[in-house]
């Protein structure tokens, strides 16, 4: 599968842990999106990446949230003391600017839901 | 700043019907508009993108820059149309996009 992919799938923490979410993109792909989607509402952008430099974050992105894509490859989101309110699917897409092509293609989610 | 409205939570057609789901963007450059499906239990794809001018699966959308719409229409839905539809818009520099809260669509037999 080329595919986007990420891990975990489903993601069970309690409150005030940590966690850690992994985002493995279509490999020729240098561009990186992280988002957020709560039940009833689109996506929401958190960040992305153009290679391995970050260079837009959302104002959602709370300094308990941070992203990284160390060798322009695959990305990590973190989110630590996770609270309540950010139980979420989070979405990882990824895109080619080659030729303009400014389409996204999506992972399946990491669902998080913290207790 | 960059908002993206779909005004129906939900719309419901018969199979052979025409469907129209609407979309209103508000952006101050020259936005890039999509609209993508998600299918039941599948993960979220392009439809299709403005700057293509296509039909796909007998959809089009028009951007409409002096109404600030892109709404997607097809002329007989069918009921494997069936799905949840977001509109999205991506700033000039391919950075930053905005969804829509989406449509879901249900066509019935």
């Amino acid at each position: 599968d080329t595919g986007v992919s990420q891990n975990p799938r489903h993601k069970i923490t309690k409150r005030g842990q940590n966690v850690t979410f992994r985002c493995d993109p279509i490999s020729e792909h240098n561009r990186l999106y992280w988002y957020r989607q709560t039940l009833g509402q689109g996506p929401e952008f958190l960040t992305y990446f153009q290679n391995e430099a970050q260079l837009e974050k959302s104002r959602l992105l709370s300094d308990r949230f941070s992203a990284e894509r160390p060798k322009g490859s695959f990305s990590t989101l973190e989110i630590q003391r996770t609270e309540q309110g950010d139980s979420a699917m989070y979405l990882c897409a990824s895109s080619g600017v080659a030729s303009g092509a400014r389409e996204q293609f999506f992972g399946p989610g990491t669902r998080l839901t913290v207790l | 700043a960059q908002r993206v409205t779909q005004p129906e939570k939900l719309l419901s057609v018969f199979k052979g019907a025409p469907v129209e789901l609407k979309c209103n963007y508000s952006y101050s450059g020259s936005p890039e508009l999509f609209w993508y499906v998600q299918y039941s239990r599948q993960r979220l794809q392009l439809l299709l993108r403005h700057i293509s001018r296509e039909s796909i699966k007998g959809f089009t959308a028009d951007l409409n820059k002096g109404e600030t719409s892109f709404h997607l229409k097809k002329p007989f839905a069918q009921e494997e149309d069936s799905a949840m539809y977001y509109c999205a818009l991506s700033n000039t520099n391919a950075g930053k996009s905005t969804f829509g809260d989406g449509t879901t669509l249900t066509v019935k037999p």
